[in-house]
């Protein structure tokens, strides 16, 4: 277990939805990292927050938005779904990320079925 | 950019054979290199890590060595058990950027 949640474990729904999926970093880690795993594009960047900021985008279309809390937890926002973006998506934290490294723990993942 | 290439998968052996999945990088100044590991319905596990060249990063029973020279770090274990299917990610971080860069990912079947 790596200290990271992410709910729901599952979400099904239609095209032109909009779903919300919350990660729950680690006690005390500032970081939220995003993450999107599909067959046809690989383990992907999508955002970085710390302590409330954004930080870094990646491959994040805009029709998907972030946001983390005052408590630390974070929401990551899709609208407009489209079948393309079913896929695992997975939050990860970190304790500053603002050195060279700090390893990344991640969430068990929230998989999006979109029909 | 950074980019990260994976020896293509599925690698199936049979148990108590010798494992080794490639991985080469492309990554400005010098980047900390990670093997990931995904069992099944699981998310991603740190499997190892080395932070500058040279470093040799080990857990049970891999080992992979950052060589900086043919900017590589292959994963190896001397001899693979079933428990060790899963799928392996190689990655990287690089500079001012704090989030991954993986590979493709390889997936490894180990028969008994």
């Amino acid at each position: 277990d790596s200290g990271v949640t992410q709910t729901p474990k599952h979400l099904i729904t239609a095209t032109g939805q909009r779903v919300t999926l919350r990660c729950s970093p680690r006690s005390g880690d500032l970081s939220v990292y995003w993450y999107q795993q599909s067959l046809d594009q690989g383990l992907q960047f999508l955002i970085h927050y710390y302590n409330g900021e954004e930080r870094a985008k990646g491959n994040i279309l805009e029709r998907f938005s972030a946001q983390q809390f005052p408590d630390l937890h974070s929401e990551l926002n899709l609208s407009s779904l489209e079948l393309g973006d079913s896929a695992l998506y997975f939050c990860a934290s970190s304790a500053t990320g603002q050195t060279s490294y700090n390893e990344q723990f991640f969430g068990p993942g929230t998989r999006l079925t979109v029909l | 950019g950074n980019s990260v290439t994976q020896m293509e998968g599925p690698v199936t052996l049979s148990e108590e054979a010798f494992l080794t999945i490639n991985c080469t990088y492309t990554a400005t100044g010098y980047p900390s290199l990670f093997w990931y590991v995904q069992y099944p319905g699981e998310g991603l596990q740190l499997l190892l890590k080395a932070t500058k060249a040279d470093d040799k990063g080990s857990n049970k029973g891999f080992e992979a060595t950052y060589r900086k020279e043919t900017t590589s770090f292959h994963l190896e274990k001397g001899s693979v058990q079933v428990s060790d299917s899963a799928v392996y990610f190689c990655a990287l971080l690089s500079g001012s950027a704090r989030q991954l860069t993986f590979g493709s990912g390889t997936q490894l079947t180990v028969l008994p």
